[in-house]
């Protein structure tokens, strides 16, 4: 089962930034926080993870809490291609990505 | 271009006649896995490969075999296809080297259907 709790769905308007809030409270030491995204039925899509430091790439930050029990996922100025289905999986490096159902954002104009 | 290639993108079968599914990257990735996304069940995976010749079974592996005699292909066998196998199925495959993690590269699915 997915170790993670995101909302089910999330609204945005186009150029605001979307924040989508991912709760991961058994996570355990050596376990990160990955983030992947899906548009329509495509393959899934690689965001951004990050293991105890907030990170920052093109596409998003993502933002960790100290406990590590939950964290965020920041596309700074949405558009309406960043409308998709977003995983947030914790994991070990190099083992199965769990997916659980993950968040409908839905960005409009 | 880093890619991971799945063939055919759509396959429409009759129960019972075998199918292969392709599944190839390009980046010596070792870590290859299947999964298959239905309508609120989300992503399962199927089957996975640390490496050549080293497969596991994943959350739903029945009725799928997998083979990994090269690094680079992670073919997905039907033996004999039923019904509830009809889904849209992922490739993806990942390095595991040093333990880092790494982001995961997805083919573009393979949409199914057994009648």
């Amino acid at each position: 089962d997915a170790k993670t709790t995101q909302p089910p769905s999330m609204d945005c308007a186009e150029g605001r930034a979307a924040n989508l809030p991912c709760n991961h409270s058994t996570i355990s030491g050596n376990e990160y926080v990955y983030w992947y995204r899906q548009i329509h039925s495509q393959g899934p899509q690689y965001i951004i993870h990050g293991l105890k430091n907030n990170e920052t790439n093109e596409m998003a930050s993502l933002i960790i809490t100290e406990d590590r029990k939950s964290s965020t996922l920041i596309l700074p100025h949405a558009t309406l291609r960043d409308t998709a289905v977003y995983y947030c999986i914790v994991g070990q490096a190099g083992t199965a990505l769990i997916f659980g159902k993950g968040t409908t954002l839905s960005v409009s104009s | 271009e880093a890619q991971v290639t799945q063939n055919p993108r759509y396959l429409i079968t009759v129960t019972g006649k075998k199918l292969t599914v392709t599944c190839s990257q390009n980046m010596n990735h070792e870590y290859m896995s299947w999964y298959r996304q239905d309508p609120g069940l989300g992503l399962r995976q199927i089957y996975y490969s640390m490496n050549v010749e080293v497969t596991d079974k994943g959350d739903v592996p029945e009725g799928y075999k997998v083979s990994r005699k090269e690094k680079r292909n992670f073919p997905l066998i039907l033996e004999s296809p039923s019904p509830n196998q009809t889904s849209l199925y992922f490739c993806a495959s990942s390095s595991r080297q040093g333990g880092v993690a790494t982001e995961a590269f997805f083919g573009q699915g393979t949409r199914l259907t057994v009648v």
